[in-house]
């Protein structure tokens, strides 16, 4: 068990460009959330995927926010024409069929 | 709708005392609850849960809470704190009658443990 696995930790981009982010379960976790935390707040949800299915989309993923997880397997988040105000750490958390979800370290990204 | 709350942005204890870092929540059916610490820069580490069964659970490092139905309250206790316990605390619950999958975190509560 090598726990959830974020690429990459950091990243620094300009105003207007896109960046993806990418999320390892644990193995054999078929449940998987995305979640986005900005400083002095809790996560807030974005996304969830049950296998590949994404089942359920938080009204704060605009259009500009898309996320997908093919094989049910690792999963990506895409943020296009990045603002300001993405500027937070998008955390990747999986799950076994029941109960808790693990965490990984976070991505940080910063919009300049 | 289902929400959290944390009614304290900070807490600060000497290190040895008892600590208590409290929790509300709301919920349509019956909640399950969460505790999660989090370090500096780092993603949330799973501290303990209530799903069912006794209403004091414990967890890591020496942590417990208690589920209070009736005050709909799980507040996080551990009889006594080490400065190394200083950290950002979360409470999360997940209402199991929505039919949602998320998990709500509340705002955080931050320990200070004074040596």
């Amino acid at each position: 068990d090598t726990g959830v696995s974020q690429d990459p930790r950091h990243k620094i981009t300009k105003r207007g460009q896109n960046v993806t982010f990418r999320c390892d379960p644990i193995s054999e976790h078929n449940r998987l959330y995305w979640y986005r935390q900005t400083l002095g707040q809790g996560p807030e949800f974005l996304t969830y995927f049950q296998n590949e299915a994404q089942l359920e989309k938080s009204r704060l993923l605009s259009d500009r926010f898309s996320a997908e997880r093919p094989k049910g397997s690792f999963s990506t988040l895409e943020i296009q024409r990045t603002e300001q105000g993405d500027s937070a750490m998008y955390l990747c958390a999986s799950s076994p069929a029941l109960n808790t979800i693990y965490f990984g370290e976070g991505s940080w990204l910063t919009v300049v | 709708a289902q929400s959290v709350a944390q009614p304290e942005d900070q807490v600060n204890v000497a290190e040895g005392n008892p600590l208590t870092v409290k929790c509300t929540y709301s919920v349509s059916g019956n909640p399950y609850l969460f505790w999660y610490v989090q370090y500096p820069n780092r993603g949330l580490q799973f501290l303990l849960k209530y799903i069912t069964g006794d209403n004091l659970v414990k967890g890591s490092y020496g942590f417990e809470a208690e589920f209070n139905k009736s005050q709909t309250s799980f507040h996080l206790k551990k009889p006594s704190a080490l400065v190394s316990d200083s950290a950002l605390y979360f409470c999360a619950v997940r209402d199991n009658a929505s039919g949602t999958y998320k998990y709500i975190f509340g705002t955080g509560t931050r320990l200070k443990v004074l040596a």
